[in-house]
């Protein structure tokens, strides 16, 4: 079974640019997250989209959305770059529902986002 | 609110040693699970092991083990027998019920000495 895929690999944007990472989940599973992950602040929660569904959203502002597909793959985009979102993005799936706390999630390799 | 400690930003063990990566939590729901993750330097989040605030017995997974202390609210990762390959960064993590969001510490970076 094909693991968690991101792409692409890394990204170099500029100020004020927008950007789209992508993330295809373990066949099967139907929830997909996001982390970022940074020097300063560490790994911190962005969304969980379920079945198309956003059911959880972390403290970020506005300029960062997401959407998730009928195949489960999802997108995450940021608009308006600024140069603290620099960071590893790390998409995660499960195959479960999310209500039982034995629940694995299953990372990718991450997309590494530098902003100039 | 979940929250994550884990106070040891470096550790280092000799090869073929044990060592233990303290992380304690934080937490009101009375049902959670704590995992452990692994990420080496290509970046993956690797899973380890995992234990539910209900289970009785400490989780084992191979030469993992965690060390359940409830009334502390400690999950401490014991490693034994270290590899050159377990150098990395080691993060805690807890989950609640009803969403797949795991909430972090900042993570251990341990370093296996040949």
């Amino acid at each position: 079974k094909a693991g968690v895929t991101q792409t692409p690999r890394y990204l170099i944007k500029t100020r004020g640019q927008q950007v789209t990472l992508s993330c295809s989940p373990i066949s099967g599973h139907r929830s997909v997250s996001w982390y970022q992950q940074t020097p300063g602040q560490g790994l911190q929660f962005l969304f969980e989209y379920f079945s198309e569904t956003q059911r959880n959203k972390g403290n970020f502002p506005g300029r960062f959305s997401g959407r998730q597909f009928s195949n489960s793959r999802s997108e995450m985009n940021v608009s308006t770059l600024e140069l603290g979102d620099s960071a590893l993005y790390l998409c995660a799936s499960s195959g479960g529902t999310g209500k039982r706390t034995n629940e694995k999630l299953f990372f990718g390799s991450g997309t590494q986002l530098s902003v100039l | 609110a979940q929250k994550i400690t884990q106070t040891q930003p470096g550790m280092f063990v000799q090869e073929k040693e044990a060592v233990t990566l303290d992380c304690t939590y934080d937490t009101s729901d009375p049902s959670y699970g704590l995992f452990w993750y692994k990420q080496p330097s290509s970046g993956e989040m690797i899973f380890l092991i995992y234990q539910g605030s209900y289970d009785q017995q400490n989780a084992t997974e191979g030469r993992y083990s965690l060390n359940f202390q409830k009334a502390r609210k400690s999950a401490n990762l014991v490693i034994s027998a270290s590899q050159l390959g377990d150098s990395a960064m080691y993060f805690c993590a807890m989950k609640g019920t009803g969403a797949n969001n795991l909430f972090f510490g900042t993570g251990t970076r341990l370093t296996v000495i040949p």
